[in-house]
């Protein structure tokens, strides 16, 4: 089977930088996604990496390290609208993690 | 114009009762999906359909069945309705597999 772990709460201040780590187990990768989704909205798609490295899109950056079965989302200058659950994501199997709950205070 | 689109919006019924989600997508995607988000958040993948085949299936009751019409749509039936049906389903497609998945603005299912 496969599974992913997440923290389930994270806080941090408005224009802070906030690290969510996501740990995995998977027989057969084909990548790691993280989605977003606020309270009463549905899932939005935030970044991919099928390979080692960073991707960066705007304020948010992916990281994957496969030999460590192991990725983290960054965000950066965070803002009030970023208070949100995030979900790392097995791509290809869509098994989604517990997501953690970003809460961001001024 | 919506991209994927779930009816209905809400969906109130009582145990036992047989009731139907439908989903329809227009962005030409290949594969669709359905999902189970309970009262704790957690997200769970319960079908998925390639070309209008089955290619994951969770385990989930057999009270459940996937109907996949044609690649546009993937309606959900739910028979028997159980009190742990009561949660909000979404329903998703993508290009493939691998790719970004574009979700549809959920069904909230109460079941009295």
């Amino acid at each position: 089977g496969q599974s992913l772990e997440q923290p389930s709460e994270v806080t941090a201040v408005e224009g802070a930088i906030v690290q969510i780590n996501c740990t995995y187990q998977t027989s057969g990768f084909y990548g790691l996604s993280w989605y977003q989704q606020h309270d009463g909205g549905a899932p939005t798609f935030l970044s991919y990496n099928a390979l080692d490295g960073l991707e960066e899109t705007g304020r948010f950056s992916s990281f994957l390290s496969r030999s460590d079965s192991y990725g983290y989302l960054l965000l950066q200058e965070l803002q009030m609208k970023d208070s949100a659950s995030y979900f790392c994501v097995l791509t290809g199997k869509s098994t989604f993690g517990d997501g953690t709950t970003l809460t961001v205070k001024p | 114009d919506t991209a994927v689109s779930q009816t209905p919006k809400y969906l109130v019924t009582q145990m036992g009762n047989d009731k139907s989600i439908k989903c329809e997508q227009n962005l030409g995607h290949d594969t669709m999906y359905w999902y189970k988000q309970d009262s704790k958040k957690f997200l769970k993948i319960m079908f998925s359909y390639n070309n209008k085949e089955l290619i994951i299936n969770e385990t989930v009751p057999n009270r459940f069945s996937p109907k996949s019409p044609d690649k546009a749509h993937l309606n959900l039936h739910i028979n028997s309705l159980e009190l742990g049906d009561s949660a909000v389903y979404f329903c998703a497609s993508s290009q493939g597999i691998h790719n970004e998945q574009f979700f549809g603005p959920g069904t909230r299912l109460t079941v009295l």
